[in-house]
């Protein structure tokens, strides 16, 4: 059974640093086609992709967040984390941290948020 | 990058109904399409993969369909637990979400 769970503070000041991490057991990101992502969700708002992290250490980011995204993993303590720099109120969200998986039909892999964490909320105030 | 559109944003239809909610590409991604429900303080749940492939453990009322840039949900026949709201999601090129289909059965 795969689980993940996010950690990390629930207030950040702006222009902090953000630092969260994604602990998870089910799995293991040295296995081939997995990988694990970040995704947030203002109050009343859309889901908005922000990071992934794939078994190979082929990391990815959102365009318009780039600049201010670092995602690393540990495979030995079977996390993922997240840092955002230079946080401001807009910043504020529930982080969900997501297992990704791999189908293969033909010579194409698709992929999918398959199980997602519970989300953590990080408000961001002075 | 590849931009995402839903509609409508909003639906209210009740139970036993047949529900559609549209989901569009800024440019074509095969099928590289998902669907999610999300429910109020709950993280999302993946329904449809790869277009077409019901998630398991997903109940067969749901359906999706499409390629290329044009994508549906479908819904067959709406039941009291399916009050959510619904994004579509591509993975052709990293992710992007929609916007979002809020569903609410009367």
């Amino acid at each position: 059974q795969i689980t993940l769970k996010e950690s990390g503070p629930t207030l950040v000041k702006p222009t902090q640093t953000l630092t969260l991490t994604c602990t998870f057991s089910g799995f293991s990101l040295s296995t081939s086609g997995v990988g694990v992502g970040w995704i947030r969700q203002p109050p009343g708002k859309a889901l908005e992709w922000l990071a992934l992290i794939y078994w190979n250490d082929d990391k990815r980011y959102s365009p318009s967040l780039k600049s201010r995204l670092t995602i690393t993993k540990d495979t030995s303590k079977n996390q993922v984390v997240l840092t955002v720099t230079n946080m401001d109120p807009v910043d504020t969200a529930t982080y969900y941290c997501a297992h990704i998986s791999a189908v293969t039909r033909g010579y194409y892999n698709y992929y999918a948020m398959d199980v997602w964490g519970q989300g953590t909320t990080v408000t961001v105030s002075s | 990058d590849i931009q995402m559109t839903q509609s409508p944003s909003s639906l209210s239809a009740s139970v036993g109904d047949r529900v559609t909610i549209t989901c569009r590409a800024s440019q074509t991604i095969s099928s590289y399409l998902n669907w999610y429900q999300q429910k109020p303080g709950k993280a999302p749940k993946l329904l449809i993969y790869a277009a077409s492939s019901l998630q398991s453990g997903v109940p067969s009322r749901f359906s999706g369909s499409g390629s290329g840039t044009d994508f549906t949900l479908t819904i067959s026949s709406l039941q009291p637990e399916d009050s959510a709201t619904y994004y579509c999601q591509q993975s052709y090129s990293t992710f992007t979400f929609g916007p979002g289909t809020k569903v609410d059965v009367k």
